[in-house]
């Protein structure tokens, strides 16, 4: 069974400040594919990044970069200098290969104090 | 420009009144897909098709019903709706998850439902 746990419920950091969202998660399969999602206070689920199982390079576009551990099951996202428009709830997500669906977690809301 | 399409956006309805919440996608995908998101709960998935006239249950179907006549649409149906059908919806589309899975998934911008 596919499990995603995202332990940090809600997060709060100062403009500028670091932040890292934590993502664990469960599987059997040794094909999957790890997401994260952005949810702005509009609503809409914005795209972040996809990682297969077999990828474990790190990534990093702008302010942005994941962390993908195979051995502690883990997939973190990490926000350098936040901003106020990075305030949104961050969701991790997970499909295993030939699986119909794409299981979240839980989710953390991040809010940025200016 | 790539998309899908939900309508309405925002819903207050009454128990019992049968609604349609529809979904339209432009991108050809195969796999079309229904999620509520319910606070605490992230979002779990209700029905999904991965093709015409092939629709199967997810993990909360009680409640809904869908179709898949044509590809580009994937209505969800409340036939009667109830309080603790409250909450947020959104439709997602693919291509064949059995190619690449999710390279090019795309969501809707949700339809926030409110059955009084």
């Amino acid at each position: 069974a596919q499990k995603v746990t995202q332990a940090q419920t809600e997060i709060s950091v100062v403009e500028k400040e670091d932040v890292t969202l934590d993502c664990v998660y469960e599987t059997r399969d040794t094909t999957y594919y790890l997401f994260w999602y952005k949810q702005p206070p509009s609503g809409e689920l914005v795209f972040l990044i996809r990682r297969n199982s077999f990828d474990e390079q790190n990534e990093i576009s702008g302010r942005y970069s994941w962390n993908f551990q195979k051995s502690t099951s883990s997939f973190n996202f990490t926000i350098t200098a936040s901003q106020v428009v990075d305030s949104a709830v961050y969701f991790c997500a997970l499909s295993e290969f030939g699986a119909n669906n794409l299981f979240f977690g839980t989710g953390t809301r991040l809010t940025v104090i200016p | 420009e790539a998309q899908v399409t939900q309508n309405p956006r925002y819903l207050i309805t009454v128990t019992g009144k049968k609604l349609t919440v529809t979904c339209s996608q432009n991108m050809n995908h195969e796999y079309m897909s229904w999620y509520r998101q319910d606070p605490g709960l992230g979002l779990r998935q209700i029905y999904y098709s991965m093709n015409v006239e092939v629709t199967d249950k997810g993990d909360v179907p009680e409640g809904y019903k869908v179709s898949r006549k044509e590809k580009r649409n994937f209505p969800l149906i409340l036939e009667s709706p109830s309080p603790n059908q409250t909450s947020l919806y959104f439709c997602a589309s693919s291509f064949r998850l059995d190619r690449d899975p999710w390279t090019e998934a795309f969501f809707g911008q949700g339809t926030r439902l409110t059955v009084v």
